[in-house]
């Protein structure tokens, strides 16, 4: 499972710029993997998501890199704005029998204008 | 499509008093819907899973009749804080999903509970 502390890691961009948000899933046998936003005072926000038969996947603007040789996933943010502010989740789960979402500890994203 | 709403948003209220908690997922059947408490700057912990229909499974550590959970039907859920008191105070969250695991769950914007 994932520690749990008090201060979220802060990535600051330039907006235009692009963003990277890397996370270290804990499950080696996970095979199911989202990305979620939460801006302040609201719930998550999915992105996109990826199972464990790929490596690469992208949205719009958005791509997100699996590699389960080292149990990590990034997302990648092309032309940052402001309104990507937030924080961001990567969440796991093993979609066999009695799975649940586990999700890491959360990065915040800040936009300089 | 996949709206899920949370009502109310904002609860404030003294010590003792029950908190019922709604959860709707609007334009879809969720056959699981789950709650999640999250703290200042923490993510989100899942507190327990419900299935239409049937009880809800707890996490460990989560007091099952503090946090009453009813899924009477494939579109509403409810969490009943009953006799909050100030360390219930925290963001809860539901999420609604359409089936098994390998569907992404969709979120409810949150309830932020302050007990005094």
């Amino acid at each position: 499972g994932e520690s749990v502390g008090l201060h979220l890691p802060t990535l600051s961009v330039q907006e235009g710029d692009n963003s990277i948000i890397n996370c270290a899933y804990s499950n080696s046998a996970s095979d199911y993997f989202i990305w979620y936003k939460q801006e302040s005072g609201k719930g998550p926000q999915f992105i996109i998501d990826i199972r464990s038969n790929m490596d690469k996947r992208q949205g719009q603007r958005v791509t997100v890199l699996l590699n389960k040789t080292v149990k990590h996933l990034s997302l990648q943010i092309a032309a940052t704005q402001p309104g990507d502010s937030a924080v961001y989740f990567c969440a796991e789960i093993y979609t066999g029998a009695n799975s649940k979402l586990t999700f890491g500890k959360g990065i915040t994203l800040s936009v300089r204008p | 499509g996949a709206v899920v709403s949370q009502h109310p948003s904002r609860v404030i209220c003294k010590s003792g008093t029950s908190v019922k908690i709604e959860c709707r997922s609007l334009d879809f059947q969720a056959t699981t819907m789950f709650w999640y408490r999250q703290f200042p700057k923490q993510s989100l912990m899942l507190m327990a899973t419900s299935n239409e229909g049937s009880k809800a499974t707890y996490e460990q550590g989560v007091e099952k009749d503090k946090f009453l959970i009813n899924h009477a039907s494939l579109t509403l859920s409810t969490l009943t804080v009953t006799s909050a008191h100030p360390e219930d105070s925290s963001f809860y969250i539901c999420s609604a999903s359409k089936g098994s695991g390998n569907q992404p769950q969709h979120f409810g914007d949150g309830t932020r509970l302050s007990i005094l």
